[in-house]
């Protein structure tokens, strides 16, 4: 059964890009969309966006100019990328195997 | 960009009580790929419906999801105490794929 664990600094400062891992055990990235959502405390979730096995990504209209989905050659880590963070990008991020498979979340916070 | 609207926000019930949640979006999902998702706080959702109306693994058939085109339902036919959370939909058939808001599923 796939699992996924999100890595990565808990603390990010304003205007600094904010970098996670996915990690990828009891499978490998050769199917399915791999996602990154997020949810600012006590909000609801927010699609950020996905790429595909095959290399295809698909971005938030409104994140788009800052974010960065991409695949590790080794194929069983992904990362996303999110430039030029504000305080409204404090949220707990989740990775995500299409609908079914979620990390545990990992919470990074934008503050100097 | 496809909004989904959930309704109600809240949803205040007895245990053994019957659920149902909308989630209405403002147009038509694509094969109607619209999923439900179970949140306890500090918890990262759990998958309950997918393809609109599809239990996932594991899941209860108490649990039933229905709908197609932009009006979408989540029936829990009777309420155990591990069901009051916060429930989701998703679309994930039109781009770029969308969330509801949510609604709390709360003791009342």
């Amino acid at each position: 059964q796939v699992q996924l664990q999100e890595s990565g600094p808990g603390l990010v400062k304003p205007s600094e890009t904010l970098s996670l891992i996915c990690t990828v055990s009891g499978g490998s990235i050769n199917s399915h969309y791999w996602s990154w959502i997020r949810q600012p405390p006590g909000k609801g979730l927010e699609w950020i966006g996905y790429i595909h096995y095959s290399g295809n990504t698909n971005y938030n209209p409104s994140l788009r100019s800052r974010v960065t989905i991409s695949v590790d050659s080794s194929r069983i880590q992904f990362s996303l990328k999110l430039t030029s963070v504000t305080a409204a990008d404090t949220a707990v991020y989740y990775c995500a195997r299409g609908t079914a498979a979620w990390g545990q979340g990992t919470l990074v916070t934008v503050s100097s | 960009e496809t909004v989904l609207t959930q309704s109600p926000g809240t949803l205040s019930l007895s245990p053994g009580e019957r659920a149902t949640l909308s989630c209405r979006a403002s147009q038509s999902v694509s094969g109607s790929n619209l999923a439900w998702y179970q949140q306890k706080a500090g918890q990262a959702p759990r998958l309950l419906i997918f393809g609109a109306s599809s239990r996932a693994t594991g899941i209860p058939d108490r649990f039933s999801g229905s709908g197609s085109g932009t009006d979408f339902t989540l029936t829990i036919s009777r309420l155990e105490p591990e069901d009051f959370a916060v429930y989701h939909c998703q679309q994930y058939g039109n781009s770029p794929w969308t969330f509801g808001q949510g609604t709390k599923v709360e003791i009342k």
